[in-house]
C-alpha cells in the first residue's frame, strides 16, 4: 500500500526556533508538496518539488523553506518560528503530471509555537 | 477571487439518507480536473472521486458519486446511503491543466452524520 508519512503528528515549538518538517513517502512519486491547513481556509500551498532539488514557491512561501536532497524525502523548514505559523501542515505526492492524479497525503504535523 | 467555493460550512444528515456537498468552481482553462477528498478528525485526506473536464459520464466510485454540471461550474459531491463513519470534513479540489502541478482547494464542509 503506498505511504506519506510525516515525522510528527503532534509538535510544540518556541518563538524564534528553527523548525523542521520530515515527509517520507515510498511510491517513488516525482512531486512533493507541502501545505498548511487552516479553519475556513482549506489548504493552502506553501512550496512544491517536482524533483530532487527542484523547488517551487507555492501561494505562502514567506517564512519558510523546503529541501528535497533525495526523491522520497521532503522536508518543509521554519527559518525562525513564529505563532502565526501555529497550524496543521500536511505533505502530499503525485506521481507525473497527469492532471487525473489525486494527491496522497500525510497524517499532518500538528504544529503549535508558542 | 475564489476559484473553489464550498458555501456550506457544516451540514447534517440522518443516517441512511443520501446528502449532497456543494462545490462550484472558476477556471477559463477547457482542460481541468476536479477532485473530492475526506478528511476525518483523525487528520489524514483521503481522495474519494475524480472528474475530468472532458469527461462525459458523472463519476461514481461506490457510495459516491460526483453531479457535474459543466456549464453551472458545479461539481457536487453526493453520499448515498450515509454513514456514520461518513462525519468528516470534505474538500473539493481543482487542477488546471495550465496550473502546472498545483492543485487548489475549498475551504470545505464539515458533515455530521447523525444516528
Amino acid at each position: 500500500d503506498v505511504k506519506v508519512t510525516q515525522s510528527s503528528r503532534y509538535l510544540v515549538k518556541r518563538t524564534g526556533e528553527k523548525v523542521f518538517l520530515e515527509c517520507v513517502q515510498d511510491m517513488d512519486h516525482e512531486n512533493m508538496f507541502w501545505y498548511r491547513q487552516d479553519p475556513g481556509l482549506g489548504l493552502r500551498l506553501i512550496y512544491f518539488s517536482y524533483d530532487v532539488k527542484m523547488k517551487e514557491k507555492g501561494d505562502i512561501p514567506e517564512g519558510y523553506s523546503v529541501s528535497r536532497e533525495k526523491k522520497e524525502r521532503f522536508s518543509l523548514i521554519l527559518e525562525s518560528a513564529s505563532t502565526n505559523q501555529t497550524s496543521m501542515y500536511l505533505c502530499a505526492s503525485t506521481m507525473g503530471q497527469g492532471l487525473n492524479q489525486p494527491q496522497h497525503f500525510g497524517d499532518g504535523t500538528r504544529l503549535s509555537i508558542l | 477571487a475564489q476559484k473553489i467555493t464550498q458555501t456550506q460550512p457544516g451540514m447534517f444528515v440522518q443516517e441512511k439518507e443520501a446528502v449532497t456537498l456543494d462545490c462550484t468552481y472558476d477556471t477559463s482553462d477547457p482542460s481541468y480536473g476536479l477532485f473530492w477528498y475526506k478528511q476525518p478528525s483523525s487528520g489524514e485526506m483521503i481522495f474519494l472521486i475524480y472528474q475530468g473536464s472532458y469527461d462525459q459520464q458523472n463519476a461514481t466510485e461506490g457510495r459516491y458519486s460526483l453531479n457535474f454540471q459543466k456549464a453551472r461550474k458545479s461539481a457536487n459531491l453526493v453520499i448515498s446511503a450515509s454513514q456514520l463513519g461518513d462525519s468528516a470534513m470534505y474538500f473539493c479540489a481543482m487542477r488546471e491543466n495550465t496550473g502546472g502541478f498545483k492543485t487548489i482547494f475549498g475551504a470545505g464542509t464539515r458533515l455530521f452524520v447523525k444516528a
